[in-house]
Formats: C-alpha cells, sequence, structure tokens
C-alpha cells in the first residue's frame, strides 16, 4: 500500500521568505511523485514532478522539490514567497508500473502575508 | 485543447434527487479520474477508467454513486438517492497513461446537497 504524509496542514509566511512543506511517503515499490497548488475555487494545476533522473526537480512560479529515497520524502520549496503564491499545496504519488493512480496528501495551506 | 471540462460548475438539489455530474477528458486520454474533494477527507479518488473501463471503483462510497464512460470523450458519475453528506467538491482528471505522468484537473462540481 501507499500512502502520502503532509506533515503541516498550514504553513504561514511572510512575503519574500523562504518556505518548506514537507511531504514523506511510504512505499514497498518504487513510486513517482508530484506537486499540485489549488488556487481558492480552482482545479488542482501540477507545479513539478519527479520521475526519474535528477533528484532536485525545478518546476512552475519558482518551486523546486528533492526527492530524498533514503529518507522517503519530497519536499517542496521556494525560496521567496509572494502573496500570489497563497494556496493550497498537495503531495501526490503513483506506484510505478501501475495505473496512474493518484493518491494524495491532505494539503498544505500555504499562506502568505505582507 | 480546452482542458478537463466539467458541468455543471455548481449544482444545488434537494435530499432524494437524482444528481448527475458529467467530465469531458483531454482528447487523446486514456485514462480518467474522478475525485471528491471535502474538509473532512480531503482528495478522494472513487474511481477511474483506463480505455473506457472502469479499473478500480473501490473508493465509491456506497451504491448510491455510479460512473459510466460511454466512450473515451465523456464520463458520468450519478449520485441517487443524494444525501446531504454527499455536498463536496467532485474533480474530474484525466492523464495519459502510456507513461505515468501527471493527471489534468477539470474545474470541479460543487454540489449541494439540502
Amino acid at each position: 500500500a501507499q500512502s502520502v504524509t503532509q506533515l503541516d496542514s498550514q504553513v504561514p509566511v511572510f512575503e519574500e521568505a523562504p518556505v518548506e512543506l514537507r511531504c514523506n511517503y511510504s512505499s514497498s515499490v518504487s513510486v513517482y511523485l508530484f506537486w499540485y497548488v489549488q488556487y481558492p475555487n480552482q482545479g488542482l494545476q501540477l507545479l513539478l514532478k519527479y520521475l526519474s533522473g535528477s533528484t532536485l526537480v525545478k518546476g512552475i512560479n519558482g518551486f523546486e522539490a528533492e526527492f530524498n529515497k533514503s529518507q522517503t520524502s519530497f519536499h517542496l520549496r521556494k525560496p521567496s514567497v509572494h502573496i500570489s503564491d497563497t494556496a493550497e499545496y498537495f503531495c501526490a504519488v503513483i506506484l510505478t508500473g501501475t495505473a496512474s493512480k493518484l493518491t494524495f496528501g491532505t494539503g498544505t495551506r500555504l499562506q502568505v502575508t505582507l | 485543447d480546452a482542458g478537463v471540462i466539467q458541468s455543471p460548475r455548481h449544482e444545488v438539489t434537494e435530499m432524494g434527487q437524482e444528481v448527475t455530474l458529467r467530465c469531458k477528458p483531454i482528447s487523446g486520454h486514456n485514462s480518467l479520474f474522478w475525485y471528491r474533494q471535502t474538509m473532512m477527507r480531503g482528495l478522494e479518488l472513487l474511481i477511474y477508467f483506463n480505455n473506457n473501463v472502469p479499473i478500480d471503483d473501490s473508493g465509491m462510497p456506497e451504491d448510491r454513486f455510479s460512473a459510466k464512460m460511454p466512450n473515451a470523450s465523456f464520463s458520468t458519475l450519478k449520485i441517487q438517492p443524494s444525501e446531504p453528506r454527499d455536498s463536496a467538491v467532485y474533480f474530474c482528471a484525466s492523464s495519459l497513461r502510456t507513461v505515468n505522468t501527471e493527471a489534468f484537473f477539470g474545474q470541479g462540481t460543487r454540489l449541494t446537497v439540502v
């Protein structure tokens, strides 16, 4: 079985400060990892994904994430956030070799203030 | 491409009524997913299809829920009879299954059962 844990339900941060949103997964097989963002009253939009290769993945809007197999983590980072980054962020996983069944974490609400 | 299209965007119905949610996936995608999002339970995968065939419906909450995909460009999620606890945002997503790629989400249908 696979599961995804997002340790923080809410992360408040000031504008221009760095941020890290944590994600850990559990799986007995290899996985593909994703971060999605959801703005209010919108669907989910892909930020970035890790399928293979370099463990540091760069995505849209200046976000990046690092796959750490030994720690089974895929934390999302941004060096300087903007007010417009205020949204819900979801980490998700797919087991390799299976149909594309995304399992989501519970989400982290990023609240950026002045 | 216009992306994944869901209709209606909002639905308010009375308890006991039948509700049908509709989804048009991205052209050429061969996997389709229905998710439900609530504050209490987060994002839950209800059912997914590959090449119009239901693969896993273990997330469907009970027999009141049913989903169909009569062709590659259309899917429905039906609730009959509806109950207040079915109130949620329902998302449809599609992906290309040749590689385990990301799912693209529609804008969602906000269902309110009164």
